[in-house]
């Protein structure tokens, strides 16, 4: 019963690499979210993914592209990583969009230096 | 558009007080409201959600929240405070998204 699941957990990088965060979810959503959790700010809205093949922006999506090729995958790419990416990076999905329950995968923390 | 407000980063209270989150929100659409609850080094996980019907909505936990529309609140309670408790809570509303709170880190004290 794995749920959401994201990886990696841990991720240090230098400023200027890239990289990709990936989220998998076995609930047959098809609603997948990106957040970004800092201190004291809460959870906001990276990119959103109603269905496959359709992404759409939030509410801080400057330096991330995603992309939605299949139903269960929906994985979070850094361009070009800046310090102020620093953060813990949540994924999210759930069955009816918005309004139904979002499940959280457990969190990729990433330090850029 | 939707927003939430939380009032009070942190909430200390003592084991077996009374446990009072605020929430605020402000919502253009009749809205859904959510409580989340997060562990140290884990994701949200659902305390309890209003949708429609009976305004107060009992959660996991012997937690529990009112929906006030007159007040534009979503408060979560419990009536005795367990060490497990301890935690950061988020409030959320969906409008066409999910809008979470700055959340509450709740400390219960021995």
């Amino acid at each position: 019963n794995a749920g959401v699941t994201q990886t990696p957990k841990f991720q240090v990088l230098k400023t200027g690499q890239s990289m990709t965060l990936q989220c998998a979810q076995d609930m047959n959503h098809e609603y997948m979210s990106w957040y970004r959790q800092d201190p004291g700010m809460g959870l906001r809205l990276i990119h959103y993914s109603v269905g496959a093949g359709i992404t759409d922006q939030g509410e801080v999506p400057n330096g991330y592209n995603v992309s939605r090729s299949t139903t269960e995958d929906f994985p979070l790419r850094l361009l070009s990583a800046a310090p102020s990416q620093t953060s813990v990076y949540f994924c999210a999905s759930s069955y009816s969009s918005p309004r139904g329950e979002l499940f959280f995968g457990e969190g990729s923390r990433l330090t850029v230096l | 558009a939707q927003s939430v407000t939380q009032l009070g980063s942190h909430v200390s209270v003592s084991e077996g007080a009374l446990v009072l989150l605020r929430c605020n929100y402000s919502s253009s659409v009749p809205p859904y409201l959510f409580w989340y609850v997060q562990y140290p080094n884990q994701g949200l996980q659902l305390l309890l959600k209003y949708t429609t019907g009976a305004t107060l909505v009992k959660g996991i936990n012997g937690f529990e929240a009112e929906f006030k529309k007159s007040e534009t609140s979503f408060h979560l309670t419990k009536p005795s405070a367990h060490m497990s408790d301890a935690a950061e809570y988020f409030c959320a509303v969906t409008g066409n998204q999910f809008y979470f709170g700055t959340g509450t880190s709740l400390t219960v004290i021995p």
